[in-house]
């Protein structure tokens, strides 16, 4: 039982160029969460899927997409990487009705 | 908008030196309080959910309690290995299981 994964671990990226950051949970949770997590403001939600098939905005939607791509899957792509999104991401995964969200090792991007 | 406040920024502890952090909060209608440990390069790991003010939750050297405005995580005669950034987050009723953090307090505890 891995928990949650994340790939890759780290990135360097130019301004302009574009990646998907992968994230799997193997517990059978319905609720998937993306975060970015920077120098003393703490974790910002991103993008969360509540359920298979649905996705929603969080508080930092701006300059990504997601994609639910089943139960165990949702990948956070940024089409083209600026410097203000050098940040480590988190994935982290849920059951509605538990509420606890487990997290991932998380992705540091670097974008120069 | 859920608010999330957590003091201080950073705590040095000596080893067996007991202290709390805290964490007030302002949210619509709380569904649960969640604290988490942070290593530095890893995830937060998931310590304790309370739910409703007069809880209170331990794990070891942790304890976790909780008012209508703020929580505290008491910790009791610590140790190196209780070195980590300790974080706050808030879960409100209505707003599918999204969590809003504060940013965290770090703690070293030097043997």
């Amino acid at each position: 039982n891995a928990g949650v994964t994340q790939t890759p671990k780290f990135q360097v990226l130019k301004t302009g160029q574009s990646m998907t950051l992968q994230c799997a949970q193997d517990m059978n949770h319905n609720s998937m969460y993306w975060y970015r997590q920077d120098p003393g403001m703490g974790l910002r939600l991103i993008y969360y899927s509540a359920s298979e098939g649905t996705t929603d905005k969080g508080e930092v939607p701006n300059g990504y997409n997601v994609s639910r791509l089943n139960k165990r899957e949702f990948s956070l792509r940024l089409e083209s990487a600026a410097p203000s999104q050098t940040s480590v991401y988190f994935c982290a995964s849920g059951t509605s009705g538990e509420e606890t969200q487990y997290f991932g090792p998380g992705t540091r991007l670097l974008v120069l | 908008e859920d608010q999330v406040t957590q003091s201080p920024e950073a705590l040095r502890l000596q080893e067996g030196e007991s202290s709390s952090l805290n964490c007030s909060y302002t949210v619509s209608g709380l569904r649960g309080l969640f604290w988490y440990r942070q290593d530095p390069g890893k995830g937060p790991e998931f310590l304790f959910t309370l739910y409703s003010a007069g809880e209170e939750k331990e794990k070891e050297r942790l304890k976790a309690t909780l008012t209508k405005k703020e929580s505290f995580l008491h910790i009791t005669a610590p140790k190196p290995e209780d070195s980590a950034t300790y974080l706050c987050a808030v879960q409100a009723g209505s707003n599918d299981y999204k969590l809003s953090f504060g940013a965290g307090t770090t703690v070293t505890v030097r043997a």
